[in-house]
C-alpha cells in the first residue's frame, strides 16, 4: 500500500537559516511519482516539484533543493537561506499506478524574523 | 487567467442539511479531485473523476456525493449522512487522469465548511 510519512509536524527556524523537510514513502510499484506542495496561510496548494522514480538526480531551483534517494525511500526538501515568506505547510505526496495522489500529513514551517 | 474556482470560501450548514460545494476549472483538464483537510491529517481524497460522466470513490467517500456532467465542473455535495463535515475542502484538477499519474494537480483556494 502507498504511504507517505512526514515525521516533522512543525519546525521553527530563524530567517536565513537552512532547513530540511523530511519525506519517506512506501510503494510496491517500480514506477511512481513524488511531489512537493506548499500551502501558505491563504489555503491554496502550490505545486513545487514532480520527480519520477527513474530519475534520482537531485534538483535545485533557486533556494529550493530536493534530495531523492530510492535506497532509503526518501525525498527530502531543503530551503536554503530561509525567508519569512517561506512560512507555510509543506506536503509531500506520492502517486503510482492508481492515478491517485496520496499526501503526507504535512510539515508546518515557521520562519522567524 | 486559467485556474480553479471554488465557491463559496466559507460555508455554514445546519445539522441535517445537505450542502453543495462548487468547483469550476477553465484549464481544460480531464481529471478533477476533491480532498478534505483536517488539522494534523493532511489531505484525504474524497472522490475523483478522470473523465466526464465518470467518477470513483476515494478513501473517505461516505457521506459525500459528486457529479461530473461537464468537463469544467465537479460539485461536491456534503450530505446529512456525513457526521463530521466541519473541515477545509480542496478541489484539484490535472491534465489527464487515467495512466498519467505524473501530472501535478492544481488546486483551488478551498472552501471552509462549518456546522452551526
Amino acid at each position: 500500500a502507498q504511504k507517505v510519512t512526514q515525521a516533522q509536524t512543525e519546525i521553527s527556524v530563524v530567517e536565513k537559516e537552512d532547513v530540511t523537510l523530511d519525506c519517506v514513502y512506501e510503494t510496491r510499484d517500480t514506477t511512481y511519482y513524488l511531489f512537493w506542495y506548499k500551502q501558505p496561510p491563504s489555503g491554496e496548494l502550490v505545486f513545487l516539484i514532480r520527480r519520477n522514480s527513474f530519475d534520482e538526480q537531485n534538483e535545485i531551483s533557486g533556494r529550493y533543493s530536493w534530495n531523492f534517494q530510492k535506497s532509503t525511500s526518501s525525498f527530502n526538501f531543503t530551503i536554503t537561506a530561509s525567508q519569512v515568506v517561506d512560512s507555510a505547510v509543506y506536503f509531500c505526496a506520492l502517486s503510482d499506478r492508481d492515478d491517485k495522489i496520496i499526501f503526507g500529513k504535512g510539515t508546518r514551517l515557521h520562519i522567524l524574523p | 487567467d486559467g485556474g480553479i474556482t471554488q465557491s463559496p470560501k466559507y460555508l455554514f450548514r445546519k445539522e441535517g442539511q445537505n450542502v453543495t460545494l462548487s468547483c469550476e476549472q477553465n484549464l481544460n483538464h480531464d481529471a478533477m479531485y476533491w480532498y478534505r483537510q483536517d488539522p494534523g491529517q493532511g489531505l484525504r481524497l474524497i472522490y475523483y473523476s478522470q473523465i466526464v460522466n465518470d467518477f470513483q470513490k476515494g478513501d473517505i467517500a461516505e457521506g459525500y456525493s459528486v457529479s461530473r456532467e461537464k468537463k469544467e465542473s465537479f460539485p461536491l455535495t456534503v450530505t446529512s449522512a456525513q457526521k463530521n463535515p466541519t473541515a477545509f475542502y480542496l478541489c484539484a484538477s490535472s491534465i489527464h487522469g487515467r495512466g498519467d499519474s505524473n501530472q501535478p494537480q492544481h488546486f483551488g483556494d478551498g472552501t471552509r465548511l462549518s456546522i452551526l
